[in-house]
């Protein structure tokens, strides 16, 4: 089945304990992308990836960092996370680089940061 | 930033009626994507229209795009209790092909 994996679902920790969100899909997608989902504030672009070894930032990438070393694989890192980390965190990618495919969406991890 | 916005923020309705979500934008687009979330999981992608179609269907989704009016409707005809969630829409700018902007999101309650 073709899907995003996420994990995990929920975590709550603690600021400064650095934590990594995987994110990995099946569907040989070049695009990767991440998200976090804040009530109010929508759907806001954290980092993405056109393909293995090229990341580039989104709208909202201060405190995190990625990887892509393979192209099934984009984790999120939290070097020293802090509680406005604190949020509905989405991975999702596409076959292509082009905006005109759908993207495929994770179930999400909800991250607690107190 | 946000470009999309949807209209209204919220819609309740009984089963079998049909509901229809708006969506508004500022800047000329390549094209333009429905996506459903159910809570607490992912988005799910609907239905995906471009800037030189007027309308497209999909089983009981009709999404239409006005780009004079810069807007866009999706209509769910027939509604189902399943069919309650969030819909979003997210726009690719003709100006950068590789990046959609999400609007706040329309909050639908289908009432059996």
């Amino acid at each position: 089945e073709a899907q995003v994996t996420q994990n995990p679902r929920y975590l709550i920790t603690v600021t400064g304990k650095k934590l990594t969100v995987t994110c990995s899909q099946n569907m040989n997608h070049e695009y990767m992308s991440w998200y976090r989902q804040d009530p109010g504030l929508g759907l806001r672009q954290i980092y993405y990836s056109m393909n293995v070894e090229v990341t580039d930032k989104g709208d909202v990438p201060e405190g995190y960092k990625v990887s892509r070393k393979e192209k099934r694989n984009f984790p999120l890192i939290l070097e020293s996370p802090s509680p406005n980390q604190t949020s509905l965190y989405f991975c999702a990618s596409r076959r292509g680089t082009a905006s005109n495919q759908p993207q495929h969406f994770g179930d999400g991890t909800r991250l607690s940061i107190l | 930033s946000q470009q999309g916005e949807e209209d209204p923020q919220a819609l309740s309705i009984q089963e079998g009626e049909n509901a229809t979500m708006n969506c508004s934008y500022k800047t000329s687009i390549n094209n333009l994507q429905w996506y459903r979330q159910n809570s607490g999981r992912g988005l799910v992608h609907l239905i995906l229209i471009r800037s030189n179609e007027r309308e497209k269907h999909s089983g009981r989704l009709r999404v239409t795009l006005d780009t004079s009016k810069k807007s866009s409707s999706l209509l769910i005809t027939a509604s189902r209790a399943a069919d309650t969630a969030s819909y979003f829409c997210a726009t690719a700018n003709a100006g950068n092909n590789r990046k959609l902007i999400w609007g706040l999101g329309t909050s639908l309650a289908v009432n059996p």
